[in-house]
């Protein structure tokens, strides 16, 4: 029933490793984004792929690698993990690229030790 | 460019007592704006948006919130706090012109809700 889907929902892994975050939605939406919540909570959008495509790519260090292999699916490749890396990584999706009424799921807590 | 600004990164409010949380926003174009709520380990749920319609919004739970261009404003409410209010509130913008999806978040207040 989850309509937004993360896994895992913890990572703990050590400096310099790669990781990756999955993320499926079952909503029939077009549009898919990763955002970053930081410990004092604020967050940022980091990429948004709309039917596959990438349309949003902030300023990201090019250690993250987002990749849409369907419109249902955005997983979240990090390489070379570094201590700045720790954060809470939120999926979401919306209907389209024009209604912006996302729907989140519940997180990955990445701990980097 | 857009931003938000959230007024008081903590509100602490007794059950029954009215809740305002305030959002302010700078935006160019005329902007959707959005609430969204954070429970503990949770993610987001929207709350309410407003997309240009009516300037008074009601969302879930009993939260409103109302759009005055005036003032770039786009405060929450809700009149009487229950004790399952308690969590993190985001006010949010996003450019129906630019049509990217993007959301751009405040900082965030947490509320407490005192017995």
């Amino acid at each position: 029933d989850t309509a937004v889907s993360q896994t895992p929902k913890y990572l703990v892994t050590q400096m310099g490793n790669d990781k990756s975050i999955k993320c499926e939605q079952n909503l029939g939406h077009d549009t898919m984004y990763w955002y970053k919540q930081d410990s004092k909570k604020f967050l940022k959008i980091m990429f948004s792929y709309n039917n596959k495509e990438l349309i949003i790519n902030e300023t990201v260090p090019n250690r993250f690698s987002p990749k849409s292999p369907d419109k249902a699916h955005l997983n979240l490749h990090i390489n070379s993990l570094e201590l700045g890396d720790s954060a809470v990584y939120f999926c979401a999706s919306s209907q389209e690229v024009g209604n912006t009424e996302a729907f989140f799921g519940q997180g990955t807590r990445l701990t980097v030790v | 460019a857009q931003s938000v600004t959230q007024l008081g990164s903590h509100v602490s409010v007794s059950e029954g007592a009215l809740v305002l949380l305030r959002c302010n926003y700078s935006s160019s174009v005329p902007p959707y704006l959005f609430w969204y709520v954070q429970y503990p380990n949770q993610g987001l749920q929207l709350l309410l948006k407003y997309t240009s319609a009516a300037t008074l919004v009601k969302g879930i739970n009993g939260f409103e919130a109302e759009f005055k261009k005036s003032e770039t404003s786009f405060h929450l409410t809700k009149p009487s706090a229950h004790m399952s209010d308690a969590a993190e509130y985001f006010c949010a913008v996003s450019s129906p012109r630019i049509n990217t999806g993007k959301l751009i978040f405040g900082q965030g207040t947490t509320l407490q809700v005192k017995p």
